[in-house]
């Protein structure tokens, strides 16, 4: 079955900079790809997603860019604030509608 | 946007007790719901795909007898823990997707923790 892996486990950058998270995934029939940022004893919420047939997306700070050939996909947060500071997760749809996680990335901001 | 709603956010039982969690679609249809398992630290893992109107299906490793669920109307999902013990304590989130669009977006409730003594 579909496997995610996702890197790095933890993350801390200076407020202003600039952080990517980085996933691979294994079933080359997954087809959306969506980044979900999950607070603490909260549900995930949708951040940007991305489908096969695009190779990048941009939602004002928040960027994903996807290579089908390499299997990988890759979130991408500018200028990062407070606020940006959850653990980030990203996932795969291989089939019938079902998300693969990757392990999650506790992403710090330090001001 | 669409709103998926969880109820209890938080229940405590005894061990050996039943416990009923609801995930309901408040301003959407939705044929499949999703039900994950979140450990401490760690990431959701699907446990099973709830079908509105036939019987769910499970992933491979969850008890079917254990993890009881029924959709029996199109914005409405349950999840019981039958006879619960200690192990099962765990933060559990549902899913839904929109069934008047073709997006593939997932909408997550805000997750129920289950504490078993």
């Amino acid at each position: 079955g579909e496997n995610v892996e996702q890197h790095p486990s933890t993350l801390s950058v200076q407020e202003g900079d600039s952080a990517v998270i980085k996933c691979t995934y294994s079933d080359s029939a997954s087809n959306y790809f969506p980044w979900y940022k999950q607070e603490l004893g909260k549900g995930p919420q949708l951040i940007i997603d991305i489908r096969s047939n695009v190779g990048e997306k941009k939602d004002q700070r928040i960027a994903v860019t996807l290579n089908k050939t390499a299997k990988h996909f890759s979130l991408h947060i500018t200028e990062t604030q407070p606020e940006d500071s959850a653990v980030y997760f990203c996932a795969a749809t291989p089939a019938a509608q079902k998300l693969v996680f990757g392990q999650g990335t506790r992403l710090t901001i330090n001001p | 946007g669409a709103v998926v709603s969880q109820h209890p956010s938080r229940v405590i039982c005894k061990s050996g007790t039943s416990v009923k969690i609801e995930c309901r679609s408040l301003d959407f249809q939705a044929t499949t719901m999703f039900w994950y398992r979140q450990f401490p630290k760690k990431s959701l893992m699907l446990m099973a795909t709830s079908n509105e109107g036939s019987k769910a299906t499970y992933e491979q490793g969850v008890e079917k007898d254990k993890f009881l669920i029924n959709h029996a109307s199109l914005t409405l999902s349950t999840l019981t823990v039958t006879s619960a013990h200690p192990e099962d304590s765990s933060f559990y989130i549902c899913s839904a997707r929109d069934m008047g669009t073709a997006s593939d977006e997932q909408f997550f409730g805000p997750g129920t923790r289950l504490t078993v003594l």
